[in-house]
Protein backbone atom coordinates (compact mmCIF):
# COMPACT_ATOMS: atom_id res chain seq x y z
CA UNK A 1 0.00 0.00 0.00
CA UNK A 2 1.63 3.31 -1.04
CA UNK A 3 -1.06 5.51 1.22
CA UNK A 4 -2.07 7.25 -2.47
CA UNK A 5 -5.63 6.58 -3.72
CA UNK A 6 -7.06 7.57 -6.76
CA UNK A 7 -11.17 7.99 -7.62
CA UNK A 8 -12.55 6.41 -9.74
CA UNK A 9 -11.29 3.56 -10.63
CA UNK A 10 -12.98 3.55 -13.87
CA UNK A 11 -14.77 5.76 -16.20
CA UNK A 12 -16.48 6.19 -19.30
CA UNK A 13 -17.04 9.47 -21.19
CA UNK A 14 -18.40 10.75 -24.55
CA UNK A 15 -15.92 12.67 -26.76
CA UNK A 16 -16.66 16.25 -25.81
CA UNK A 17 -17.53 15.30 -22.28
CA UNK A 18 -15.48 16.98 -19.71
CA UNK A 19 -14.07 14.83 -16.41
CA UNK A 20 -12.79 15.02 -13.20
CA UNK A 21 -10.45 12.39 -11.75
CA UNK A 22 -9.24 12.71 -7.78
CA UNK A 23 -5.98 11.99 -6.05
CA UNK A 24 -5.26 11.72 -2.54
CA UNK A 25 -1.68 12.08 -1.35
CA UNK A 26 -0.27 10.30 1.21
CA UNK A 27 -0.02 12.18 4.36
CA UNK A 28 2.53 14.72 5.09
CA UNK A 29 3.55 14.81 0.91
CA UNK A 30 3.56 18.01 -0.28
CA UNK A 31 4.21 17.86 -4.03
CA UNK A 32 1.32 15.74 -6.30
CA UNK A 33 2.08 15.03 -9.92
CA UNK A 34 -0.13 13.62 -12.99
CA UNK A 35 1.16 10.96 -15.22
CA UNK A 36 -0.86 10.23 -18.35
CA UNK A 37 0.33 6.37 -19.53
CA UNK A 38 -1.04 5.04 -22.84
CA UNK A 39 -1.66 1.47 -23.62
CA UNK A 40 1.98 -0.04 -23.76
CA UNK A 41 3.56 3.30 -23.92
CA UNK A 42 5.73 4.71 -20.31
CA UNK A 43 3.81 7.12 -18.25
CA UNK A 44 4.22 10.83 -19.71
CA UNK A 45 4.12 13.70 -17.23
CA UNK A 46 0.71 16.28 -17.59
CA UNK A 47 1.94 18.47 -14.27
CA UNK A 48 2.45 19.25 -11.08
CA UNK A 49 1.76 21.12 -7.77
CA UNK A 50 3.44 22.00 -4.82
CA UNK A 51 2.18 23.64 -2.00
CA UNK A 52 -1.31 24.08 -4.34
CA UNK A 53 0.40 25.77 -7.38
CA UNK A 54 1.56 24.61 -10.24
CA UNK A 55 5.03 24.24 -10.82
CA UNK A 56 5.46 22.05 -13.77
CA UNK A 57 4.12 21.27 -17.03
CA UNK A 58 4.19 18.77 -19.52
CA UNK A 59 3.45 18.76 -23.07
CA UNK A 60 -0.63 19.22 -22.84
CA UNK A 61 -2.84 21.42 -23.82
CA UNK A 62 -4.39 23.90 -21.32
CA UNK A 63 -7.72 21.44 -21.15
CA UNK A 64 -5.81 20.10 -18.88
CA UNK A 65 -6.18 21.01 -15.54
CA UNK A 66 -5.45 21.02 -12.17
CA UNK A 67 -6.40 21.71 -8.09
CA UNK A 68 -4.37 20.91 -5.21
CA UNK A 69 -6.07 21.41 -1.96
CA UNK A 70 -4.92 22.47 1.47
CA UNK A 71 -5.33 18.96 2.56
CA UNK A 72 -2.91 18.49 -0.58
CA UNK A 73 -5.81 15.64 -1.71
CA UNK A 74 -5.43 16.72 -6.04
CA UNK A 75 -7.79 16.88 -9.01
CA UNK A 76 -6.96 16.38 -12.48
CA UNK A 77 -9.93 18.25 -14.94
CA UNK A 78 -9.71 17.71 -18.95
CA UNK A 79 -12.35 19.51 -20.52
CA UNK A 80 -13.81 18.56 -24.40
CA UNK A 81 -12.58 15.29 -23.90
CA UNK A 82 -11.14 13.52 -26.99
CA UNK A 83 -10.88 10.06 -28.22
CA UNK A 84 -7.25 10.13 -28.15
CA UNK A 85 -7.42 11.08 -24.08
CA UNK A 86 -8.48 7.39 -23.22
CA UNK A 87 -5.66 6.39 -21.05
CA UNK A 88 -4.73 4.79 -17.89
CA UNK A 89 -4.33 8.59 -15.23
CA UNK A 90 -1.32 7.76 -12.78
CA UNK A 91 -1.17 9.99 -9.86
CA UNK A 92 1.95 10.53 -7.33
CA UNK A 93 2.76 11.83 -4.07
CA UNK A 94 6.00 12.96 -3.03
CA UNK A 95 7.47 15.14 -0.25
CA UNK A 96 9.92 17.60 -1.30
CA UNK A 97 12.62 18.47 0.67
CA UNK A 98 15.52 20.16 -1.22
CA UNK A 99 16.09 17.08 -3.13
CA UNK A 100 15.18 14.01 -5.31
CA UNK A 101 12.58 12.23 -3.14
CA UNK A 102 10.80 8.73 -4.28
CA UNK A 103 7.57 9.37 -5.45
CA UNK A 104 4.83 7.17 -4.63
CA UNK A 105 2.09 5.92 -7.19
CA UNK A 106 -1.55 5.53 -6.68
CA UNK A 107 -3.24 2.78 -8.61
CA UNK A 108 -4.61 5.07 -11.13
CA UNK A 109 -8.00 5.80 -13.20
CA UNK A 110 -8.85 3.66 -16.21
CA UNK A 111 -10.64 6.81 -18.77
CA UNK A 112 -12.12 5.66 -21.34
CA UNK A 113 -13.20 8.35 -24.25
CA UNK A 114 -16.37 7.02 -26.66
CA UNK B 1 15.22 16.51 -23.94
CA UNK B 2 15.52 13.60 -21.90
CA UNK B 3 15.04 10.09 -23.19
CA UNK B 4 14.80 7.58 -21.22
CA UNK B 5 15.08 3.70 -22.64
CA UNK B 6 14.59 0.35 -21.87
CA UNK B 7 16.19 -3.35 -23.22
CA UNK B 8 14.65 -5.67 -23.87
CA UNK B 9 10.81 -4.76 -24.17
CA UNK B 10 9.95 -8.10 -23.39
CA UNK B 11 11.80 -10.86 -21.22
CA UNK B 12 10.77 -15.16 -20.88
CA UNK B 13 12.74 -16.90 -18.18
CA UNK B 14 12.26 -20.27 -16.34
CA UNK B 15 11.77 -19.83 -12.64
CA UNK B 16 15.20 -19.54 -10.42
CA UNK B 17 16.85 -17.71 -13.22
CA UNK B 18 18.97 -14.96 -12.48
CA UNK B 19 18.10 -12.00 -14.87
CA UNK B 20 19.47 -8.04 -15.32
CA UNK B 21 17.12 -5.73 -17.22
CA UNK B 22 18.49 -2.74 -18.84
CA UNK B 23 17.73 1.53 -18.42
CA UNK B 24 19.92 4.37 -20.18
CA UNK B 25 19.22 7.86 -20.22
CA UNK B 26 20.98 10.60 -22.26
CA UNK B 27 20.95 13.39 -19.66
CA UNK B 28 22.94 12.50 -16.91
CA UNK B 29 21.76 15.82 -14.86
CA UNK B 30 19.47 13.59 -12.62
CA UNK B 31 18.09 13.96 -8.86
CA UNK B 32 17.27 10.12 -8.82
CA UNK B 33 16.50 7.14 -10.45
CA UNK B 34 13.47 4.65 -9.49
CA UNK B 35 12.79 1.74 -10.57
CA UNK B 36 8.63 0.22 -10.59
CA UNK B 37 6.62 -2.34 -11.06
CA UNK B 38 3.49 -2.41 -12.57
CA UNK B 39 0.66 -5.38 -13.17
CA UNK B 40 -1.41 -5.67 -16.03
CA UNK B 41 -3.66 -2.28 -15.77
CA UNK B 42 -2.67 -1.40 -12.56
CA UNK B 43 -0.57 1.79 -10.84
CA UNK B 44 3.07 1.52 -10.40
CA UNK B 45 4.85 -0.14 -7.22
CA UNK B 46 7.72 1.49 -6.25
CA UNK B 47 10.90 -0.91 -6.36
CA UNK B 48 14.30 0.64 -6.06
CA UNK B 49 15.33 4.65 -5.36
CA UNK B 50 18.74 5.20 -6.19
CA UNK B 51 19.97 9.10 -5.55
CA UNK B 52 22.32 10.41 -8.01
CA UNK B 53 25.38 10.30 -5.07
CA UNK B 54 24.91 6.48 -4.74
CA UNK B 55 25.69 3.43 -6.98
CA UNK B 56 23.73 1.05 -5.87
CA UNK B 57 20.68 0.05 -3.77
CA UNK B 58 19.68 -3.27 -2.49
CA UNK B 59 15.87 -4.92 -1.93
CA UNK B 60 15.63 -8.34 -1.09
CA UNK B 61 16.34 -10.28 -4.55
CA UNK B 62 16.08 -6.41 -6.39
CA UNK B 63 19.88 -4.39 -6.84
CA UNK B 64 19.51 -1.61 -8.92
CA UNK B 65 23.08 -0.08 -9.77
CA UNK B 66 23.32 3.73 -11.39
CA UNK B 67 26.22 4.85 -13.68
CA UNK B 68 25.26 8.57 -13.91
CA UNK B 69 28.42 9.45 -15.81
CA UNK B 70 27.60 6.79 -18.55
CA UNK B 71 23.90 7.12 -18.33
CA UNK B 72 23.26 3.24 -17.06
CA UNK B 73 21.08 1.43 -14.66
CA UNK B 74 20.73 -2.38 -14.24
CA UNK B 75 17.93 -3.82 -12.40
CA UNK B 76 19.43 -6.86 -11.56
CA UNK B 77 16.34 -9.75 -10.04
CA UNK B 78 17.54 -13.07 -8.34
CA UNK B 79 16.18 -16.27 -7.94
CA UNK B 80 12.98 -15.43 -10.15
CA UNK B 81 9.39 -16.47 -9.32
CA UNK B 82 6.55 -16.71 -10.98
CA UNK B 83 5.35 -14.02 -8.74
CA UNK B 84 8.09 -11.76 -10.26
CA UNK B 85 6.33 -11.25 -13.79
CA UNK B 86 4.83 -8.17 -14.44
CA UNK B 87 6.10 -4.86 -16.55
CA UNK B 88 9.39 -3.16 -15.01
CA UNK B 89 9.81 0.83 -15.66
CA UNK B 90 12.55 2.70 -14.83
CA UNK B 91 12.47 6.70 -14.56
CA UNK B 92 14.91 9.16 -13.67
CA UNK B 93 13.98 12.81 -12.11
CA UNK B 94 15.22 15.66 -13.23
CA UNK B 95 17.77 18.19 -10.69
CA UNK B 96 15.01 20.32 -9.96
CA UNK B 97 11.67 20.51 -8.18
CA UNK B 98 10.38 23.45 -11.07
CA UNK B 99 9.28 23.49 -14.51
CA UNK B 100 9.52 19.82 -16.07
CA UNK B 101 12.64 20.01 -14.57
CA UNK B 102 10.64 18.39 -11.51
CA UNK B 103 9.10 15.21 -13.39
CA UNK B 104 10.19 12.15 -13.53
CA UNK B 105 11.12 10.66 -17.43
CA UNK B 106 9.75 7.17 -18.24
CA UNK B 107 11.19 4.26 -20.38
CA UNK B 108 8.67 2.12 -21.82
CA UNK B 109 9.38 -0.94 -19.88
CA UNK B 110 10.63 -4.82 -19.89
CA UNK B 111 8.10 -6.76 -19.76
CA UNK B 112 9.19 -9.72 -17.91
CA UNK B 113 7.53 -13.17 -17.89
CA UNK B 114 8.71 -15.93 -15.35
CA UNK B 115 7.39 -19.73 -16.26
CA UNK B 116 7.22 -22.74 -14.07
Amino acid sequence: ETGVTQSPTHLIKTRGQQVTLRCSSQSGHNTVSWYQQALGQGPQFIFQYYREEENGRGNFPPRFSGLQFPNYSSELNVNALELDDSALYLCASSLFRGGGTEAFFGQGTRLTVV
Amino acid sequence: KQEVTQIPAALSVPEGENLVLNCSFTDSAIYNLQWFRQDPGKGLTSLLLIQSSQREQTSGRLNASLDKSSGRSTLYIAASQPGDSATYLCAVKGAGNTGTASKLTFGTGTRLQVTL
